[in-house]
């Protein structure tokens, strides 16, 4: 089963707003990584934060985590039409090498 | 320069048949990935190639399933006797060793009829 858990599993919000989405884990992790997926073809990585950092910045996207509560955030800001895409949260378990992603929260921009 | 590509980008096939999908990774990079995507659904891992090492198989949902690395090049994920149910997208990702990011192609729609 997938560790990663996405929620909402689907977000429609206005051209400028802000988008949050929010992603739970089960077991330690080394880093947590959020990717975006278009159109359902290949999944473009967006940013990685490691298990000992609590905050990330990567131009509009925003990411937290807080390893007490096994839980990662994603904020995009000033959302644009070509935001409008699926996100997934992968986690790289400790001792594993492969990633674990979720369901993932699929993201409509109106313009 | 060139990213991971795969081939063909779709393929339809008859039940009962067999198919064999071609990832070509991003030169250099050591680790390579094949997930499968069904259809509004997260990635499933399949299977994954480091190096020159044994691969991990846990993904592999059956027997009917294999995929192949010669080296650090060219990877070809084989489904044997295709149901219904392996329709799907299959992604291939490749990874340099040490950082963690996965580089993903564009994936192969399969549609088994």
């Amino acid at each position: 089963s997938q560790q990663g858990e996405e929620d909402p599993q689907a977000l429609s919000i206005q051209e400028g707003e802000n988008a949050t989405m929010n992603c739970s884990y089960k077991t330690s992790i080394n880093n947590l990584q959020w990717y975006r997926q278009n159109s359902g073809r290949g999944l473009v990585h967006l940013i990685l934060i490691r298990s000992n950092e609590r905050e990330k910045h990567s131009g509009r996207l925003r990411v937290t985590l807080d390893t007490s509560k096994k839980s990662s955030s994603l904020l995009i800001t000033a959302s644009r039409a070509a935001d409008t895409a699926s996100y997934f949260c992968a986690t790289d378990r400790q001792g594993a090498q492969k990633l674990v992603f979720g369901q993932g929260t699929r993201l409509t921009i109106n313009p | 320069g060139a990213g991971v590509s795969q081939s063909p980008s779709n393929k339809v096939t008859e039940k009962g048949k067999d198919v064999e999908l071609r990832c070509d990774p991003i030169s250099g990079h050591t680790a390579l990935y094949w997930y499968r995507q069904r259809l509004g659904q997260g990635l499933e891992f399949l299977i994954y190639f480091q190096g020159n090492s044994a691969p991990d198989k846990s993904g592999l949902p059956s027997d009917r399933f294999s995929a192949e690395r010669t080296g650090e090049s060219v990877s070809t994920l084989t489904i044997q006797r295709t149901q219904q149910e392996d329709s799907a997208v299959y992604l291939c990702a490749s990874r340099r060793q040490g950082p963690e990011t996965q580089y993903f192609g564009p994936g192969t729609r399969l549609l088994v009829l």
